[in-house]
């Protein structure tokens, strides 16, 4: 149980357009997404907290225009980066908590590769 | 704090030897700590958790020791295997809960060798 995936798991875009990346929670309802970017040999660092029907928390120096999130049910969050560039490159990698449970459960993550 | 633009520690040990990864928290208001797997190209895996009232606990061939004084977190693998061969982040959150949100730290490179 407790399974999250994500879609597509890579993806090559060129310089200036979008990508949507989706983050599934397949077998429980998740009221909390996050969305975390990691860049090669380096840690995860929190871009967003995203709750069910309700704008999303950006942390500082994220550009909420740039990247948008949206968290339309209780078991789909999406990541939009827009007029992506080579330095959006990263590994994009989500998380659900289920309602009243004590756990964060990772998506595979997203490789994303701006040319 | 964030990690930015550093090399990952690395642990290189034989594989049945134990293993100790060690972490500092910078957020002395961390009450519920984490440790988490990642394998390359895949996402983090729960390895253990601990809560600040507690300074142990162990798990199936891992203990987590929590040492709030010095800020000082330590995973403990006990009879190493190939397998174990990962990335290991330790990660904190300040509310209690592991449903918000988490800061990670570093990481560390785990290799074992047959």
């Amino acid at each position: 149980g407790a399974v999250v995936s994500q879609h597509p798991s890579r993806v090559i875009c060129k310089s200036g357009t979008s990508v949507k990346i989706e983050c599934r929670s397949l077998d429980f309802q998740a009221t909390t997404m996050f969305w975390y970017r990691q860049f090669p040999k380096q840690s995860l660092m929190l871009m967003a907290t995203s709750n069910e029907g309700s704008k999303a928390t950006y942390e500082q120096g994220v550009e909420k225009d740039k990247f948008l999130i949206n968290h339309a049910s209780l078991t789909l969050s999406t990541l939009t980066v827009t007029s992506a560039h080579p330095e959006d490159s990263s590994f994009y990698i989500c998380s659900a908590s289920p309602r009243a449970a004590n756990e964060q459960f990772f998506g595979p993550g997203t490789r994303l590769t701006v040319l | 704090g964030e990690s930015v633009g550093l090399h990952l520690p690395t642990l290189s040990v034989q594989e049945g030897d134990n293993s100790i990864i060690n972490c500092a928290y910078s957020n002395s208001a961390s009450d519920y700590f984490i440790w988490y797997k990642q394998e390359s190209g895949k996402g983090p895996q729960f390895i253990i958790d601990i809560r600040s009232n507690m300074d142990k606990r162990q798990g199936q061939r891992v203990t987590v020791l929590l040492n709030k004084t010095v800020k000082h977190l330590s995973l403990q693998i006990a009879a190493t295997q190939p397998g174990d061969s990962a990335v290991y982040f330790c990660a904190e959150n300040a509310g209690g809960t592991s449903y918000g949100k988490l800061t990670f730290g570093q990481g560390t490179i785990l290799t074992v060798h047959p």
